[in-house]
């Protein structure tokens, strides 16, 4: 079935820049997500990117997706205090039934 | 985007009972799921909700577990059914129109006894 892969743990200091990976194997797939959850939070949309984009930039995020080798990443500039959650990446798969699958997702620790 | 309003928020439930938990949306949609994300864990895929149809549920989960209801385009339930210590997650509901964005209501954390 299809995977969804990334790193656990991402620390940075306040006003860097942040980048945070995720890797997936369904070729089909149709869109990518990027998710943040705060603790006991529910799941809150960031952005999302069309499987025929390269890039997609909304004020300090960019995503950037290669799709050749199904990689995508999220950057966010200028790193604040209240950007520290867990990230999760998403892909959506093709065809009728349009399964998501989700990444083991990112914590991301803003030091200040 | 669509506002999904998922309740209860959270409960505390004894083992052996069940609990349905409701998704209503603010507008209908063709695509109505429910994940369930166990503590430090990442979300898993229960079931998609069809409207008029049975759910279509994932590998390891039943509907004698995990019945489900989808009365309409804006409406769903979940229930987790015979509680143990281990059903302890949250779970959301997430909607989505076909090739579009995909939603998630606020989650109900349940804690079993």
């Amino acid at each position: 079935g299809e995977d969804v892969e990334q790193s656990l743990f991402l620390s940075v200091r306040e006003g860097d820049s942040s980048v945070i990976n995720c890797t997936y194997t369904d070729s089909s797939s149709t869109y990518l997500y990027w998710y943040k959850q705060e603790p006991g939070a529910g799941l809150q949309l960031l952005t999302y990117i069309f499987s025929n984009m390269d890039m997609k930039q909304d004020q300090r995020l960019t995503v950037l997706l290669n799709k050749k080798d199904k990689h995508l990443s999220l950057r966010i500039a200028d790193t604040q205090t209240g950007d520290s959650a867990i990230y999760f990446c998403a892909e959506r798969s093709g065809g009728g039934y349009q399964k998501v699958t989700f990444g083991t997702g990112t914590k991301l620790q803003v030091i200040p | 985007s669509a506002v999904i309003s998922q309740k209860p928020s959270r409960d505390i439930c004894q083992r052996g009972t069940s609990l349905t938990i409701q998704c209503q949306v603010d507008s209908q949609v063709t695509m109505m799921f429910w994940y369930r994300q166990q503590p430090g864990q990442s979300l898993t895929l229960i079931a998609t909700a069809n409207q008029g149809s049975e759910a279509t549920y994932e590998s390891g989960f039943v509907i004698d577990k995990f019945p489900i209801s989808r009365p309409n385009l804006t409406f769903s339930t979940l229930t987790v059914s015979n509680l143990s210590p281990e059903d302890s997650s949250i779970y959301l509901c997430s909607v989505a129109n076909p090739n579009e964005k995909l939603f998630f209501g606020s989650g109900t954390q349940l804690s079993v006894l």
